[in-house]
């Protein structure tokens, strides 16, 4: 069964700061894998997708890679605002016997402080 | 076009009654997804179609729980009798086709706590 693991689970940087999320997943077997973020009391926003065949993908100052024989993908921040404060979490698609499904990490939840 | 749209926003009920969360998809996406987010288990799948087709009711919790599109664009998920575990807060999504290639977009959700 596909775990998905984020560290760390809070992380707390001043405004402007770079960063780093981290993903693990234990299957390699994925479709894509996907980064949202998640403003309290609301849904999950797309952020980006990687397919598997794809090592990074860029939407402004996002970065994510992902490296699917370890089984990692990471998530960078570039000069951090307080407005990316928010829980980030990252999915995995994958084919399982019992169907296809997008599973989640518990998310990273981030505060950058003004 | 105003994305996912799901109804009712909130739903505070009492155990036993029956509990219908509705969904509306971006229009020309072909897939939809209903799940369940808790603090003690995460975002969790609940099943997911394709064409009006389910493809995926693996997550279904139990015979309580039912979702249906009576259409393309609609979809409704049924909880009958709710329980008090069934609080959480559920989400529906739907992407333009296959989610194996296609991003998912997300509704804002339905707070459901049942007494």
């Amino acid at each position: 069964k596909q775990e998905v693991t984020q560290i760390p689970a809070a992380l707390s940087v001043p405004e402007g700061e770079n960063l780093v999320l981290n993903c693990s997943f234990t299957d390699s077997a994925i479709y894509n894998l996907q980064w949202f973020r998640q403003d309290p009391g609301k849904g999950l926003t797309s952020l980006l997708l990687i397919q598997s065949s794809q090592r990074e993908q860029t939407s402004g100052r996002l970065n994510a890679s992902l490296d699917k024989s370890s089984g990692r993908s990471t998530l960078y921040i570039a000069a951090s605002q307080p407005g990316d404060s928010a829980t980030y979490l990252c999915a995995v698609y994958i084919l399982e016997t019992s169907g296809s499904r997008l599973t989640f990490g518990e998310g990273t939840q981030l505060t950058v402080n003004p | 076009d105003a994305g996912v749209i799901q109804s009712p926003r909130h739903e505070v009920t009492e155990m036993g009654q029956e509990v219908t969360l509705r969904c509306k998809l971006i229009s020309g996406h072909n897939s939809l997804f209903w799940y369940r987010q808790t603090m003690m288990r995460g975002l969790e799948l609940l099943i997911y179609f394709n064409n009006n087709v389910p493809i995926d009711d693996s997550g279904m919790p139990e015979d309580r729980f039912s979702a249906k599109m009576p259409n393309a664009s609609f979809s409704t998920l049924k909880i009958q009798p709710s329980e008090p575990r069934d609080s959480a807060v559920y989400f529906c999504a739907s992407s333009l086709d296959s989610p194996s290639t296609d991003t998912q977009y997300f509704g804002p959700g339905t707070r459901l706590t049942v007494l």
